[in-house]
């Protein structure tokens, strides 16, 4: 059965440093999406991506956070500068169509910053 | 603002129990709400999405059911097992895909 894939498992960084999360969605599907989980806390939406743009954003995901389809296969978060608040997983999803149909999630990368 | 509540937060029950989880929502706007399972470190494992239009939709002994006017989905469990045990998850597929918080069963042998 298809599934998503997401590198690394764990990531450890100091703050300030850069990081970039990677993701594979389902290959035949056309939207993705990246969440977090801090822990004890929600699931909280960061980002979905179709078309290869954005196509909706919450408030977290300011200016030190992008996302890059850079192939065919990969779909990738960056944090800039990380903060000790940016600890926590990352989930990246994807599904068929938005709304429509289920998502299906990685099963993530945790993020320590130190 | 869409919100999703989940009560209760923790649920524990004796093996064999049938069990019921909700989830409200306060914006009726909603077309398709989706359940996950989540277990302890681990990501999120879809069970059902169900759509507005549908009412109740069916995965072994899972069974979900929407009511938009009510704002309220549940997630009914027939014959609980100890590998049931998990965190449940709600989630607005439609609009800003909001979660709940979850609820944390535990099955007891």
């Amino acid at each position: 059965e298809p599934e998503v894939t997401q590198t690394p498992s764990h990531q450890v960084t100091q703050m300030g440093q850069e990081v970039i999360l990677r993701c594979v969605p389902i290959s035949n599907h056309l939207y993705f999406y990246w969440y977090r989980q801090i822990l004890g806390q929600k699931v909280e939406f960061l980002v979905s991506f179709y078309n290869n743009e954005i196509s909706e954003k919450s408030e977290i995901f300011d200016d030190q956070f992008s996302v890059e389809r850079p192939d065919g296969s990969n779909f990738t978060l960056k944090i800039r500068s990380t903060k000790l608040e940016d600890s926590a997983m990352y989930f990246c999803a994807s599904s068929a169509l938005r709304g429509l149909y289920e998502q299906y999630f990685g099963p993530g990368t945790r993020l320590t910053v130190t | 603002k869409q919100e999703v509540t989940q009560i209760p937060a923790a649920l524990s029950v004796p093996e064999g129990e049938n069990l019921v989880l909700n989830c409200s929502f306060t914006d009726s706007a909603i077309y398709n709400l989706q359940w996950f399972r989540q277990d302890p470190g681990k990501g999120l494992t879809s069970l059902l999405l169900i759509q507005s239009s549908q009412r109740e939709q069916t995965s072994g002994r899972l069974n979900a059911s929407l009511d938009k006017s009510s704002g309220r989905s549940t997630l009914y469990i027939a014959a609980s097992q100890p590998g049931d045990s998990a965190t449940y998850l709600c989630e607005d597929n439609t609009g800003k895909l909001i979660f709940g918080q979850g609820t944390t069963l535990q099955v007891k042998p």
